[in-house]
């Protein structure tokens, strides 16, 4: 059964240029969270969904980041324009909520370099 | 305003010994805990969970304890193997608001040295 699967795994590109995150969930499960990890931050949750309803985006540090679910199985993250402080770990993962108790499964994430 | 926190960025244990990672919170309405490792270049994979009805959830070589009273979880590996050599994350959730959200602790980089 296949897992959360991001692309690109690195992007590397120059400051000002629009940035693209994907990610394809776990069929069947019902939530999806896009993280952030840094050094100085660790891993922190930028904004989740749940049925493609965008819940809380409150982690989501500026403007220039926005996050869409236009279905069950795909999500984006974009980041227009980007900055060299962009540069970071994206992480997606889903999870079936409304069960009890079930954890977040993640991708493997990509690494973005903001030149 | 940390509510979970790893207070040790780092854990050298000997194969075979006990691996004991630990992990505070602040806030009470916590009632769901997990434990994630990670490997370089790779998500963090789930590991053990434990939900705050219980002291204590086992699962081979893995166990997690939940002090309630002091607001303080750990995770033991016995006995530890360098394949366990990973960054362990400890998350915490209000299961019952039904969100799924997680707060993640910073990470606690373990090596075990064969």
């Amino acid at each position: 059964d296949a897992g959360v699967i991001q692309s690109p795994r690195h992007e590397v590109t120059e400051m000002g240029q629009e940035v693209t995150l994907r990610c394809k969930p776990i069929s069947g499960h019902n939530s999806l969270f896009w993280y952030r990890q840094t050094m100085m931050r660790g891993l922190e949750l930028l904004i989740y969904f749940n049925n493609n309803v965008p819940i809380d985006d409150s982690g989501m540090p500026e403007d220039r980041f926005s996050a869409k679910m236009p279905n069950a199985s795909f999500s984006t993250l974009k980041i227009q324009p980007s900055e060299p402080r962009d540069s970071a770990v994206y992480f997606c993962a889903s999870g079936l909520i409304g069960q009890g108790g079930q954890p977040q499964h993640f991708g493997d994430g990509t690494r973005l370099s903001i030149l | 305003d940390q509510q979970v926190k790893q207070n040790s960025p780092s854990l050298s244990v000997q194969e075979g010994r006990i691996s004991i990672l630990n992990c505070d919170y602040t806030n009470s309405m916590f009632d769901y805990f997990l434990w994630y490792k990670k490997y370089p270049a790779e998500g963090p994979t789930f590991l053990i969970s434990i939900s705050s009805i219980k002291d204590k959830n086992e699962d081979g070589r893995f166990t997690v304890f939940l002090n309630k009273s002091a607001k303080h979880l750990s995770l033991h590996i016995v006995p530890s193997q360098p394949g366990d050599s990973a960054v362990y994350f400890c998350a915490a959730s209000v299961d019952r608001s039904n969100t799924g959200k997680l707060i993640f602790g910073q990470g606690t980089t373990l090596q075990v040295k064969p």
